[in-house]
């Protein structure tokens, strides 16, 4: 099994709002990712969490803010986000940090 | 440092025909690389991966790969392309480093359409 569940698909939200994104993968992976895909790009790197601590933060904005609350569940909380944020929201896992990254399918998000 | 080149933004394949996805890489180490595709909307799907054992890597839905050293070149290829084949496909490198992370560099991005 090489799944990476997303929730929600998609989300629609304004300026003021606080929402949050779930990841969730069952596979023991140790590893999981945060990244930003904008249309027609290729997916950038947010957050490396590691046995569930941070371990990288690819300066991003305070308003992004992650948490890993056990081995298999990985958060992106959101607020005061901006329109320029409205992107797909990918998570990926890794048995290790050295490991291949089985992504998820994606949140659509939109700032309005 | 690292790079990953996709020669072409887009390629456009009849039904039937060879499909052939070009890759290059730059890597001051012995890199891992692999390619992902993602259809419209969707997650990123792993496709095939080579991590210094074959140089010639099958991956899934008859797809394979060839790592030349040499060429410092990692290319797509499919005998015959199907329609459920279009959709954006991705080069990736990767090395591992001290702090036991890997640093992740996508390419760009290939575009394939297949004509029916």
């Amino acid at each position: 099994d090489t799944e990476v569940t997303q929730t929600p698909k998609h989300l629609v939200m304004g300026m003021t709002n606080k929402k949050s994104l779930k990841c969730e993968q069952h596979m023991g992976h140790r590893a999981m990712y945060w990244y930003k895909q904008k249309a027609k790009k290729p997916p950038e790197l947010m957050f490396v969490y590691s046995y569930e601590k941070l371990s990288i933060n690819e300066s991003v904005p305070s308003r992004f803010s992650p948490e890993c609350p056990n081995s298999s569940l990985l958060n992106l909380h959101l607020h005061a986000l901006q329109p320029e944020d409205s992107a797909l929201y990918l998570c990926a896992s890794s048995r290790t940090g050295l490991d291949t990254q089985y992504f998820g399918p994606g949140t659509r998000l939109t700032v309005l | 440092a690292q790079s990953v080149t996709q020669l072409d933004s887009h390629v456009s394949v009849s039904e039937g025909t060879p499909v052939l996805l070009r890759c290059n890489y730059s890597s001051s180490y012995s890199p891992s690389l692999f390619w992902y595709v993602q259809h419209p909307n969707k997650g990123l799907q792993l496709l095939l991966k080579y991590t210094s054992a074959a140089t010639l890597v099958k991956g899934i839905n008859g797809f394979e790969a060839e790592f030349k050293k040499s060429e410092t070149s990692f290319h797509l290829t499919k005998p015959s392309a199907h329609m459920s084949d279009a959709a954006e496909y991705f080069c990736v490198v990767t090395r591992g480093n001290s702090g036991g992370y890997q640093k992740v560099t996508f390419g760009i991005g290939t575009k394939l359409q297949v004509i029916p």
